[in-house]
């Protein structure tokens, strides 16, 4: 069965600071992985993908993530964060099987608290 | 573009009363799947459709049930309401043609008094 821990419930962090959300999963098949956003009273938004290829990936509000199959990681990182940036971080995982985005399993969120 | 469309947006129904969710897909989507997200939790997973047949089953409780139309609209129904049943109600919509991504709706807010 596939899950995903993020160690983090909150992460409050200073305006223009960097900061790192981590994320990690568990998987006995290859797997798709997502960050979504969420922010107050708002639905869930896709923020990036990692489905093969390219390790690192990025989004285009200056958010990373960088898969690493041997920590079985996914952290999140932006290396300098703005006010609009507080929100809900959810990191998911999918198992791909037949090609196909199946459910997502996610983890149990992150909240970055972004500080003037 | 078009997104994913959930109605009602809010939904207040008391104990015992019976709801009904809707979902209408992103067109050429034959996907849909159904989450619940309680007050401060990470969305759970209910239940999904591929071209109109239930293709996987989560913690959906006995009381609820879904199905999808021909138009590839879906609608969770769900009956004997507990409080327990607040939350908000995702819709998410994929397509096979292009893995990797599920398009959440606005979800359905839906209290229980």
């Amino acid at each position: 069965a596939q899950s995903v821990t993020q160690l983090d419930s909150q992460v409050p962090v200073f305006e223009e600071a960097p900061v790192e959300l981590r994320c990690n999963y568990s998987s006995s098949v290859s797997v798709y992985l997502f960050w979504y956003v969420q922010y107050p009273n708002q639905g869930l938004q896709l923020l990036l993908k990692y489905l093969s290829g390219s390790t690192l990936v990025e989004s285009i509000n200056g958010f990373e993530a960088e898969f690493n199959k041997s920590q079985t990681s996914f952290h999140l990182r932006k290396p300098s964060v703005h006010i609009s940036d507080t929100a809900e971080y959810f990191c998911a995982v999918s198992d791909g099987y037949g090609g196909a985005t199946n459910k997502l399993i996610f983890g149990t969120g992150t909240l970055l608290a972004v500080q003037p | 573009a078009a997104g994913v469309i959930q109605s009602p947006r809010h939904l207040i129904k008391e104990k015992r009363e019976t709801a009904t969710l809707k979902c209408y897909p992103i067109p050429r989507h034959d996907t849909v799947y159904w989450y619940q997200q309680g007050p401060g939790q990470d969305p759970q997973f209910l239940i999904s459709f591929y071209e109109k047949m239930q293709s996987d089953k989560g913690s959906i409780p006995d009381r609820f049930s879904a199905q999808q139309f021909s138009d590839y609209h879906s609608e969770l129904n769900m009956s004997s309401l507990e409080l327990g049943d607040s939350a908000l109600y995702f819709c998410a919509s994929s397509s096979r043609m292009d893995p990797g991504e599920a398009f959440f709706g606005q979800g359905t807010r839906l209290t229980v008094v």
